[in-house]
């Protein structure tokens, strides 16, 4: 049980252009996602907290215009990253808690490799 | 805000040998521990986390950790690696849902 998929798993586009990457709770219902970056040989950056049914909240520093975060059901949160920029190029995960659970766990998606040319 | 530090960056054994890689948080309060292990091209995966109750708490593959409160520390300790364990180690911390990650330790083990 809990596992949280995360599609795609690699994308590159071109500068300019809009992404979205789709994080799934396939056997869970989740309230909260969360999304974070990952850049090379560092650790998880806390970008955003997905909220069900309502805006996401982001940490200081995440452009919530440049990092659009949909929350539309208890399984499913987006990202959109929009007008890409190499910069952004990134390693990208998602994790979700099981609500019925508590909350205190989360599980993570396997992540989703951007590159910007 | 909490943090996390963990003390070793990267950390080389030799099979066998016995690890310990450091963690210490910066929270006052009630908070959820976790280490995370992720293998070359893989996702993170939970090793182990303690909530509450005994402090020394075991996860999969051999892997144990002891909470002791008064140090703030969560430290994740192996007494035999294995080349597998091969791995970046990641220690969080969890409140009201949140988590937040050190940096992260990079293990190599040499056969």
């Amino acid at each position: 049980g809990a596992v949280v998929s995360q599609h795609p798993s690699r994308v590159i586009c071109k500068s300019g252009t809009s992404v979205k990457i789709e994080c799934r709770s396939l056997d869970f219902q989740a309230t909260t996602m969360f999304w974070y970056r990952q850049f090379p040989k560092q650790s998880l950056m806390l970008m955003a907290t997905s909220n069900e049914g309502s805006k996401a909240t982001y940490e200081q520093g995440v452009e919530k215009d440049k990092f659009l975060i949909n929350h539309a059901s208890l399984t499913l949160s987006t990202l959109t990253v929009t007008s890409a920029h190499p910069e952004d190029s990134s390693f990208y995960i998602c994790s979700a808690s099981d609500t019925l659970a508590g909350g205190h766990e989360q599980y993570f998606g396997p992540g989703t490799r951007l590159t910007v040319t | 805000a909490q943090s996390v530090s963990q003390h070793n960056h990267h950390v080389i054994l030799s099979e066998a040998a016995s690890l310990e890689l450091g963690c210490n948080y910066s929270y006052g309060g009630t908070v959820n521990l976790f280490w995370y292990v992720q293998y070359p091209g893989q996702h993170l995966q939970l090793l182990l986390k303690y909530f509450s109750g005994d402090p020394l708490v075991k996860g999969i593959k051999g892997f144990e950790a002891e909470f002791i409160k008064s140090k703030f520390s969560f430290n994740l300790r192996k007494p035999s690696v294995q080349w597998s364990d091969t791995a970046e180690y990641f220690c969080a911390v969890n409140h009201a849902g949140k988590s937040t990650f050190g940096d992260g330790t990079t293990l190599t083990v040499k056969p």
